[in-house]
């Protein structure tokens, strides 16, 4: 059965600076990879997913994610962060014959002004 | 942009009780879902629902779980009698061909059983 894995619960980053959020998935054959994001109060929205070619995908807001199947990750990153991306990220996995997607546990990013 | 709306924002109930949470999805939506959210955990797969059954469901989804499509708009998952451990925020979603394909996730309805 698939599985993901969030490590960090918490993030804090300053407004303009770098982002990188990990995400480790474990699943035997080839995954499908996604991120969402929660602002709050609100549902889940798709921000990128993996199925399949170029490892590294684009996705809204600016976000990109690069799978590495030798590391098991499917890394989130932005080159600089706003205020308004403050908001709890999940990475999920998905199989073709399945009609679900598993979620990690998210992680909360706070933006410092 | 359509979207998939939940009612109500939030259900309070007493332990025993049986809820109804209500999901209108996107209307050219053919795909399911309803997954649950206990404060501060991750977020968790329940049920899928397709052509008017299920399509998978979790060890979560026991007997005192059930969702119907009753009109062909409302998506439905009803608690038949609720426990404390109920308790969570749950977000129904939709898609157009499977699980593979955008989840569009309602801003889910918060359930609190006492």
């Amino acid at each position: 059965a698939q599985s993901v894995t969030q490590p960090d619960i918490h993030i804090t980053v300053s407004e303009g600076a770098s982002l990188e959020l990990r995400c480790n998935y474990s699943y035997g054959a080839t995954p499908y990879l996604f991120w969402y994001v929660q602002s709050p109060g609100q549902g889940l929205q798709l921000l990128l997913k993996y199925f399949s070619g170029d490892t590294l995908v684009q996705g809204i807001k600016g976000f990109e994610a690069e799978f590495k199947r030798s590391q098991s990750s499917f890394n989130l990153r932005k080159p600089s962060v706003h205020w308004s991306d403050a908001a709890e990220y999940f990475c999920a996995v998905g199989a073709d014959r399945d009609d679900k997607i598993i979620f990690g546990k998210g992680t909360r990013l706070h933006i410092l002004p | 942009e359509p979207e998939v709306t939940q009612t109500p924002s939030h259900q309070v109930t007493q332990m025993g009780q049986e809820v109804i949470l209500r999901c209108v999805p996107i209307s050219n939506h053919l795909y399911f879902y309803w997954y649950r959210q206990i404060l501060g955990q991750k977020v968790e797969f329940l049920v899928s629902f397709y052509n008017n059954e299920i399509s998978e469901k979790s060890e979560i989804f026991d007997d005192q779980f059930s969702v119907e499509r009753p009109d062909g708009s409302n998506f439905t998952l009803k608690i038949r009698s609720t426990k404390l451990e109920d308790s969570a925020m749950y977000f129904c979603a939709s898609s157009r061909m499977g699980a593979l394909t955008p989840l569009h996730f309602g801003n889910g309805t918060r359930l609190t059983v006492t």
